[in-house]
């Protein structure tokens, strides 16, 4: 499969601190994402990048930032973590055209306590 | 936005057994795609599949874009089957999927 690598995979944070979630793709894919997964809630996209520096909102914003500073790499931050923001948070990338298959890495699991 | 509807939530079968998970769509859709996610929470691509048929040992999917919506097969089940499949669809102009709620697959031996 697709070589996404999410970092840190396990994480417990305090409401209130900084959080920085870290993506890692080794296959030169333009479209990277950031999804997060709750029950009874599926699959929401959070934020996505087109390419380097360009990044758009997705449904589920508020709270969040991304950063794409190299093509390789797609950075999620929750500025002030809440309890609400606990999830399991997943990255995802695809290649250079939107009819490519869409490839996830294996998750980041968050707790805010 | 477009809305997508899996059924079933929910689906017990013996090992061997065969299985049809559908994914309704309320939209004209340019991308669909259908994925698996593990016990383990690892979520894999099966098929991108906006229009046709296509094949991939036991599983094979077909989507019906003018009449919304796609059939994901699964035959011989086994096992290592069971999880929770996912489709997602785009639509034309859109850089994002949308996901359905997920069907949950469990396979008992």
């Amino acid at each position: 499969d697709a070589g996404i690598t999410q970092s840190p995979r396990h994480k417990v944070t305090e409401t209130g601190t900084p959080v920085t979630l870290r993506c890692h793709q080794t296959e030169n894919h333009r479209y990277m994402y950031w999804y997060r997964q709750d029950p009874g809630h599926g699959l929401r996209l959070i934020h996505y990048s087109y390419g380097v520096k360009d990044t758009d909102k997705g449904e589920v914003s508020d709270g969040y930032s991304v950063s794409r500073s190299k093509t390789e790499d797609f950075l999620l931050t929750l500025e002030s973590a809440t309890s609400s923001q606990t999830s399991v948070y997943f990255c995802a990338s695809q290649g250079q055209g939107l009819g490519s298959p869409l490839h996830f890495g294996n998750g980041t699991r968050l707790t805010v306590t | 936005g477009i809305q997508v509807e899996q059924s079933p939530p929910d689906l017990i079968l013996q090992e061997g057994a065969n299985s049809t998970l559908r994914c309704n769509f309320s939209d004209s859709v340019n991308n669909l795609q259908w994925f698996h996610q593990n016990p383990w929470g690892q979520l894999i691509n099966l098929f991108y599949i906006p229009s046709g048929t296509k094949q991939n040992g036991r599983l094979s999917a077909t989507t019906v874009a003018t009449e919304r919506y796609s059939l994901l097969y699964i035959s011989s089940s086994q096992t290592t089957d069971s999880g929770v499949y996912f489709c997602a669809v785009g639509i034309q102009g859109a850089q994002k999927l949308v996901f359905g709620q997920g069907t949950r697959l469990t396979i008992n031996p």
